[in-house]
């Protein structure tokens, strides 16, 4: 059954640090990959996706993706407490899916705390 | 982004009773939603898939007869939790999308089942 971890948390980091959060997945198959941002008792926001190999920048965020190894990371520049919050890694659950036609599987979450 | 919008945003209802949550894509044409729960400290669990004019693809483990899932069109698309008992109170989250790519998730419905 296709997974995908990460590390519950909660991650501290003090403002204005670089936050890096990370998720493996078991399925090599996988082909694109989704970071969203929950806030507690909010549904998730869509943060970035990442379909090949290499970094994707947006902003303060980039997104890393290494197929070999089988991990994604999230790297968020000049932390603020806004960024407070549970972010989730997800990929489709059918391999070699773009995301949009199959359901996602999540992984649990980490909590982040930027510490002012 | 696209938007994607749920209706009500919360609802308390008697055990034995039966609650319908409205998923719309707002400003796109869905040609799929989904349909996830999330528990406290939980993270989300898909429950069906359905596409416009199709019945729904649910799960394993998820009671197609409890959870009645109707996608009449493109921009709509409905969740009935039938006979709810306590143990289904949850957060309900639909997303949508326009096909391969990115799933944009409505706000959720909490459902509190007394």
């Amino acid at each position: 059954q296709k997974e995908v971890e990460q590390n519950s948390g909660p991650l501290s980091v003090p403002e204005g640090a670089i936050a890096s959060l990370n998720c493996t997945y078991s399925d090599r198959g996988s082909q694109s990959f989704f970071w969203y941002r929950q806030y507690s008792g909010k549904s998730p926001e869509l943060i970035m996706s990442i379909y090949s190999n290499g970094d994707k920048e947006d902003g303060r965020f980039t997104a890393q993706l290494n197929k070999a190894s089988q991990y994604v990371s999230l790297l968020i520049r000049d932390s603020q407490p806004s960024d407070s919050a549970t972010y989730l890694c997800a990929a489709p659950r059918t391999p070699y899916s773009g995301g949009g036609a199959d359901g996602l599987t999540f992984g649990k979450g980490t909590h982040l705390i930027i510490q002012p | 982004g696209a938007v994607v919008s749920q209706h009500p945003s919360w609802v308390i209802c008697k055990s034995g009773t039966s609650v319908k949550i409205e998923c719309r894509s707002l400003d796109f044409q869905a040609t799929t939603m989904f349909w996830y729960r999330q528990f406290p400290k939980q993270s989300l669990m898909l429950m069906a898939t359905s596409n416009e004019g199709s019945k729904a693809t649910y799960e394993q483990g998820v009671e197609k007869d409890k959870f009645l899932i109707n996608h009449a069109s493109l921009t709509l698309s409905t969740l009935t939790v039938t006979s709810a008992h306590p143990e289904d109170s949850s957060f309900y989250i639909c997303s949508a999308s326009q096909g391969a790519g990115e799933q944009y998730f409505g706000p959720g419905t909490r459902l509190t089942v007394t």
